[in-house]
């Protein structure tokens, strides 16, 4: 089972603020990196998929840099919205059953995020 | 729309009883998967179906079972044999396998009492 870690855990911010979380994964047969945002009460929400090393992505006010190399992606969100508050999630994409591609998905346990007004 | 759907939202049972989560889809997606969610820890993978009337195990399987009848739908089942079942269940699906995004349903709280 591979390890994916996210730091931090939780993160208090204010409206305005600028932040950025970590997701950590093993570095060897790289496949795939995903970003998901899951609002309370409602489905895990895909942001991001990253395959290539020194790859930059970007959303609005999020966006997300990957490192295969050394085996970690930076998500970051410019201005903070109280709408920003969510857990977020980074998957590491693996190998399917037939071992192509990056058909399963092995989740950190996210980064809870709140924007207080 | 389409979209993923999961039913119910809440399930209470009792111990030792089996429990079957319903998962349907009408995205057209060849791929489904459960995880299970328990607190301060991520998503993990139970089942997984690549194609109809196929599937594979993930990493946490012991207790669940799965069949894949019909392209649109994953149902799972929890059984008497899973020692921790009460959780959070969540279902997704992807296009093909080999397209990594996943997209997920509401999911099902699951309570054994």
């Amino acid at each position: 089972i591979l390890n994916v870690e996210q730091s931090p855990q939780s993160l208090h911010v204010q409206e305005g603020d600028s932040t950025n979380f970590t997701c950590s994964f093993p570095s060897s047969n790289f496949y795939a990196l995903h970003w998901y945002r899951w609002e309370t009460a409602k489905s895990p929400e895909a942001l991001f998929v990253m395959t290539l090393n020194g790859d930059e992505k970007k959303k609005g006010r999020i966006s997300a840099t990957l490192n295969t190399k050394e085996g970690y992606s930076y998500l970051y969100i410019k201005g903070s919205q109280p709408e920003d508050s969510a857990t977020y999630l980074c998957a590491l994409g693996g190998p399917n059953a037939g071992g192509t591609s990056y058909g399963k998905l092995t989740f950190g346990q996210g980064t809870i995020l709140t924007v207080h007004p | 729309d389409g979209g993923i759907t999961q039913s119910p939202k809440y399930l209470f049972r009792k111990e030792g009883q089996n429990v079957t989560l319903s998962c349907e889809q009408n995205l057209n997606h060849d791929a489904m998967y459960w995880y299970r969610q328990d607190p301060g820890q991520g998503l993990r993978l139970i089942y997984y179906s690549q194609i109809v009337n196929d599937f594979q195990k993930g990493d946490i399987a012991e207790g669940y079972s799965v069949s894949r009848e019909k392209k649109e739908s994953f149902p799972l089942t929890v059984t008497s044999a899973q020692k921790n079942p009460t959780a959070f269940y969540l279902c997704a699906s992807s296009i093909t396998p080999n397209r990594g995004t996943q997209y997920f349903g509401p999911g099902t709280r699951l309570t054994v009492l």
